[in-house]
């Protein structure tokens, strides 16, 4: 079974702290792995795509990377505004389109 | 910036009501998708559509539920009778490609049913 598992659920972070969000997958055929950032209460916005084990991806304080079997999204150097949920989400192939399987999210709260 | 808008943003109902939730997509956009995301849970796949036809769907997706894009513009979901289980936040997405991850959301439409 298609599967995506985040870790940790939660994190809090003091502004300037550097850490890792890590996402690991369970899939047969990787399409695609992807990025989204969730703000409370919205719809998710795309951050990142990664297709293949090596490929990274940088924007701003972000950065994803990928290997067989996960995925980690850097944060350096956070800021308040960087406080979201961030999900990962895996592309499936089904019919005419694609489809997303995402993990449950990580919650990042920056203090200042 | 195109945005994809949904309403309403949040609707009340009693179960055993129908609810219809709508959807501008980007409208150079060719395919389109219903989400759901129940409180406190990941967000889930509902259906796909594509061509003025559903192209997938999850077993979440029953007879309960139908989508359509009745004026080249909107597309919308309907739940015929609403339970209980229904109540969480649905996400319309539209993307420009066939098969992409790269989806653009709208704000999603709350829907609570008592």
């Amino acid at each position: 079974e298609d599967q995506v598992t985040q870790s940790p659920e939660a994190l809090r972070l003091q502004e300037g702290e550097s850490s890792s969000l890590n996402c690991s997958y369970t899939v047969s055929g990787l399409r695609g792995l992807f990025w989204y950032r969730q703000d409370p209460g919205k719809g998710p916005e795309f951050l990142f795509t990664l297709y293949s084990a090596g490929e990274e991806k940088e924007k701003e304080r972000l950065k994803a990377t990928l290997t067989k079997k996960e995925s980690f999204l850097h944060i350096t150097a956070p800021k308040p505004e960087d406080s979201a949920t961030y999900l990962c989400a895996v592309l499936i192939y089904s019919g005419n389109t694609g489809k997303l399987i995402f993990g449950q999210g990580t919650t990042l709260q920056v203090k200042p | 910036e195109p945005e994809v808008t949904q309403t309403p943003s949040h609707q009340v109902t009693q179960m055993g009501q129908e609810v219809i939730l709508r959807c501008v997509p980007i409208s150079n956009h060719l395919y389109f998708y219903w989400y759901r995301q129940i409180l406190g849970q990941k967000v889930e796949f509902l259906v796909s559509f594509y061509n003025n036809e559903i192209s997938e769907k999850s077993e979440i997706f029953d007879d309960q539920f139908s989508v359509e894009r009745p004026d080249g513009s909107n597309f919308t979901l309907k739940i015929r009778s609403t339970k209980l289980e229904d109540s969480a936040m649905y996400f319309c997405a539209s993307s420009p490609d066939r098969v992409t991850g790269e989806l653009f959301f709208g704000e999603g439409s709350r829907l609570t049913v008592l």
